[in-house]
């Protein structure tokens, strides 16, 4: 089963929300990620997370917050967003082996409007 | 870090057709992939090529390393291979998979 479940598809939020994006694999991968992809963009990386640990943040701003309960769980928490936050958010994973990192496969993503 | 161009940025093929897109990248390499980004936004898996050849149908690609390129070959067009196709990579000791600014190909019957 190589499949990235995200939730929800689709949100959409007021800049004084609090909401949550999750994301979960079941392929046994030790690497999750978080990438942000504007229209006509490539996805660009916000967060890795390795073995459970953060081991990437791309300087994002402390608005998005993430966390990764278990080895198979990715969250991605969202306070006081900016409309210009709106954005396809898209989770993936891959396996991690002496320094080389493995096949990302990427969930359907999230597509966030901020109000 | 890493980074990596493609080539053409648009193309616009008849139906049956057969195209090359290039992906460039600046350093060497533990992690090579090629994906078609649906009208949805899901990123497709078509390939994970460090190095070498590999062929999925009427898809194949080839990476070489020593040269710091890689090509997609989609052979006899169809319209539902339209899309964008992105080329991403990253090198030793590092998890960010850096991707390319893509290539968007348009398919006309």
């Amino acid at each position: 089963d190589t499949e990235v479940t995200q939730t929800p598809k689709h949100l959409v939020m007021g800049m004084t929300n609090k909401k949550s994006l999750k994301c979960e694999q079941h392929m046994g991968h030790r690497a999750m990620y978080w990438y942000k992809q504007k229209a006509k963009k490539p996805p660009e990386l916000m967060f890795v997370y390795s073995y459970e640990k953060l081991s990437i943040n791309e300087s994002v701003p402390s608005r998005f917050s993430p966390e990764c309960p278990n080895s198979s769980l990715l969250n991605l928490h969202l306070h006081a967003l900016q409309p210009e936050d709106s954005a396809l958010y898209l989770c993936a994973s891959s396996q991690l082996s002496g320094g080389y990192t493995g096949e990302l496969f990427f969930g359907e993503g999230s597509r966030l409007t901020v109000l | 870090g890493i980074q990596v161009e493609q080539s053409p940025p648009d193309l616009i093929l008849q139906e049956g057709a057969n195209s090359t897109l290039r992906c460039n990248f600046s350093d060497s390499v533990n992690n090579l992939q090629w994906f078609h980004q649906n009208p949805w936004g899901q990123l497709i898996n078509l390939f994970y090529i460090p190095s070498g050849t590999k062929q999925n149908g009427r898809l194949s690609a080839t990476t070489v390393a020593t040269e710091r390129y890689s090509l997609l070959y989609i052979s006899s067009s169809q319209t539902t291979d339209s899309g964008v196709y992105f080329c991403a990579a990253c090198n030793f000791g590092n998890e960010k998979l850096t991707f390319g600014t893509g290539t968007r190909l348009t398919i006309i019957p």
